[in-house]
């Protein structure tokens, strides 16, 4: 695609229920990262992706978070039995690893509201 | 670990005033460095980069130049416009980890007056 297609745009769950985020990251990119961007806490990594292995998982904040992505495509971040601190916009980008340098493109976010 | 800090705002400007927003960073190697912007409700937009000390990356009349002696990449602008209105991030990828993970500031959060 153009660029990279984040869904939905907007999630509200309720607290304990689970969430599935999606990204579609840029054709032909292999590499795919998911960031949160949360209030008081700015913009942290979450997971890495280069192809379809994830060889960095440093970020993930508990093990009610998990990610795949198959096909070296779609990517899903799943968040199980979600709280209220999960509340946040979740950012996914993809680039080219070519180089230290490489631009990322950003996904323009899932914002998930937990009640 | 790598770090970056970047001043807080949120900055107030006038139209055609003179900005200058810091950013500073800790890293291990020699970072590539970047910015990127936040519109209103749009994406994070890569701003401008540069990869080595004494590089100076522009785009839109924005400028930053990598000081590696103060570890600093300050961006400037030297007429903003109400259009610059948006949220700025300071970001660095020290390739030594997580292909080109970035590390992010805080964010500024400008805003220009006509």
């Amino acid at each position: 695609g153009a660029g990279v297609s984040q869904s939905p745009s907007n999630k509200v769950t309720e607290k304990g229920k689970d969430v599935e985020l999606r990204c579609d990251p840029i054709s032909g990119h292999t590499a795919l990262y998911w960031y949160r961007q949360s209030l008081g806490q700015g913009l942290e990594f979450l997971i890495y992706f280069q192809g379809n292995s994830a060889p960095d998982k440093s970020g993930l904040p508990s093990d009610r978070f998990s990610a795949e992505r198959t096909g070296g495509s779609v990517s899903t971040l799943t968040i199980q039995r979600t709280q209220q601190e999960d509340s946040a916009v979740y950012l996914c980008a993809s680039s080219l690893v070519e180089g230290m340098n490489t631009e990322a493109f950003f996904g323009q976010g899932t914002r998930l509201t937990v009640v | 670990g790598d770090s970056v800090t970047q001043m807080e705002g949120p900055v107030t400007l006038s139209e055609e005033a003179f900005l200058t927003i810091n950013c500073t960073y800790t890293a291990t190697g020699y970072p590539s460095l970047f910015w990127y912007v936040q519109y209103p409700g749009e994406g994070l937009q890569l701003l401008l980069k540069a990869t080595k000390a004494d590089d100076k990356g522009s785009n839109k009349g924005f400028e930053a130049t990598y000081r590696k002696e103060t570890t600093s990449f300050h961006l400037e602008k030297g007429s903003v416009q109400v259009s610059d209105s948006a949220v700025y991030f300071c970001a660095l990828s020290d390739g030594n980890n997580a292909g080109n993970m970035l590390t992010f500031g805080g964010g500024t959060r400008l805003m220009v007056k006509p």
